[in-house]
């Protein structure tokens, strides 16, 4: 089965500088890539998703970048804001079939003001 | 609704009870996942609907853990005789259609805990 490994586990950044989540998986059927925050007690809300065909998409300071070949793909979120503290998720599935996602082990993301 | 509904948000059961988590899926939404997740850990598969029909059930850790979905909507997950490691936030997740395009939703969950 799939097998999504992300790092780093924990990454504190300054108010406004970029952060950079990686993630690898390991079945190259896998097409598609959604990232999830998790904020304490509540649970993972969609950010962003790429689909195998594209290599890059951005949504204001969220971009998801993804190399198939190397089977990787990483968030990049630029002018960080002390909201964005929260947990990270990534995920892969095969698009088309029953959409289970394979989640990676999470970022703890902490903006210091 | 609105959202992924899911109740009760927090459950403090006796090992041995009988617990039932419920889940109301985002209106028209034909897919129904559920999920468990670990402390610190990212949320892991346990079994999806489409409609009423429980097409994958590969997750589900033992035969304590039993889901339904009887009229395609509502969606029930019960865990008998429970143990310890069973504690866990339970999160359901609906989606519109199964297959590719579709954004799959996730509730806050059900924080068990098993005392």
């Amino acid at each position: 089965g799939e097998n999504v490994e992300q790092h780093p586990s924990t990454l504190s950044v300054q108010e406004g500088d970029s952060a950079v989540i990686k993630c690898t998986y390991s079945d190259s059927a896998s097409n598609y890539f959604p990232w999830y925050k998790q904020e304490l007690g509540k649970g993972p809300q969609l950010i962003i998703d790429i689909r195998s065909n594209v290599g890059e998409k951005k949504d204001q300071r969220i971009a998801v970048t993804l190399n198939k070949t190397a089977k990787h793909f990483s968030l990049h979120i630029t002018e960080t804001q002390p909201e964005d503290s929260a947990v990270y998720f990534c995920a892969a599935a095969i698009s088309g079939s029953a959409r289970q996602l394979t989640f990676g082990s999470g970022t703890q993301l902490t903006v210091l003001p | 609704g609105a959202g992924v509904s899911q109740s009760p948000r927090y459950k403090v059961a006796k090992r041995g009870q009988d617990v039932a988590l419920r889940c109301d899926p985002i209106s028209g939404h034909v897919s129904l996942f559920w999920y468990q997740q670990a402390l610190g850990q990212g949320p892991e598969f346990l079994t999806y609907f489409q409609n009423e029909a429980q097409l994958d059930k590969s997750g589900l850790p033992s035969d304590r853990f039993f889901a339904e979905r009887p009229e395609g909507s509502v969606s029930t997950l019960k865990i008998q005789r429970t143990q310890q490691e069973d504690s866990a936030v339970y999160l359901c997740a609906s989606s519109r259609v199964q297959g590719s395009g579709n954004t799959i939703y996730f509730g806050e969950g059900s924080w068990l805990t098993v005392v």
